[in-house]
């Protein structure tokens, strides 16, 4: 198994552009989550679906994200437009395993000029 | 509001042991996460606890205390690899899917 997959790994470009972001969850994991993490702030939940369904979205910072899972195998976070304070590195996860732990993928690390 | 709280940082030997502390309040509890992460990497799974007591799994212990709201990780015969951060995170509801993370301790494993 490939694991949870990102892309892209890193994302440079300047305010006001459109940004986005893919994930695809292991397969079989059933709940997807978009987390948003920085030095000030940690590990932050934006977003979470269960089978493709958004559950939660009251971590989203503001109109300018949305989140969509249009399948099992595929979620996109978009930022339009992008400001320099949304920089930080965005991390896809899925829910599996023994305990219902989250797998993360290896993140998209968003640089906003 | 849900509320975790870890030390910032921390410094241990190689070869000690070292003790990691997360006291939570949450809204509901159903299970508590203990996950490394490296630097530039992502949070790895490192341990479950959903009843009071100690599990054990190599080097690395995890304990809870359900009616103190704390637990802790224990990193036994430290290794420079385990320098990262330590990361606790709270399930808050029964079938609750979502995670409450911790801003993480990093530890520092020094010769």
């Amino acid at each position: 198994d490939a694991g949870v997959i990102q892309s892209p790994r890193h994302e440079v470009t300047e305010m006001g552009q459109e940004v986005t972001l893919r994930c695809k969850p292991i397969s079989g994991h059933n709940s997807l989550f978009w987390y948003r993490q920085t030095m000030m702030r940690g590990l932050e939940l934006l977003i979470y679906f269960n089978n493709n369904v958004p559950i939660d979205d009251s971590g989203m910072p503001e109109d300018r994200f949305s989140a969509k899972m249009p399948n099992a195998s595929f979620s996109t976070l978009k930022i339009q437009p992008s400001e320099p304070r949304d920089s930080a590195v965005y991390f896809c996860a899925g829910r599996g395993g023994n305990h219902n732990e989250q797998f993360f993928g290896p993140g998209t690390r968003l640089t906003v000029l | 509001g849900q509320n975790i709280d870890q030390p910032t940082e921390m410094t241990a030997t190689e070869g000690a042991i070292v003790q990691i502390n997360c006291t939570y309040q949450t809204s509901g509890f159903n299970g508590l996460f203990w996950y490394q992460q490296h630097a530039g990497e992502a949070p790895t799974f490192l341990s479950y606890n959903v009843l009071d007591g100690l599990e054990e799994k190599g080097r690395f212990s995890s304990f809870l205390s359900r009616s103190k709201g704390y637990s802790y990780l224990l990193l036994k015969e430290l290794q420079m690899k385990d320098s990262a951060s330590y990361l606790c995170a709270v399930r808050g509801q029964t079938g609750a899917n979502n995670l409450f993370f911790g801003t993480g301790t990093r530890l520092t494993v020094i010769p």
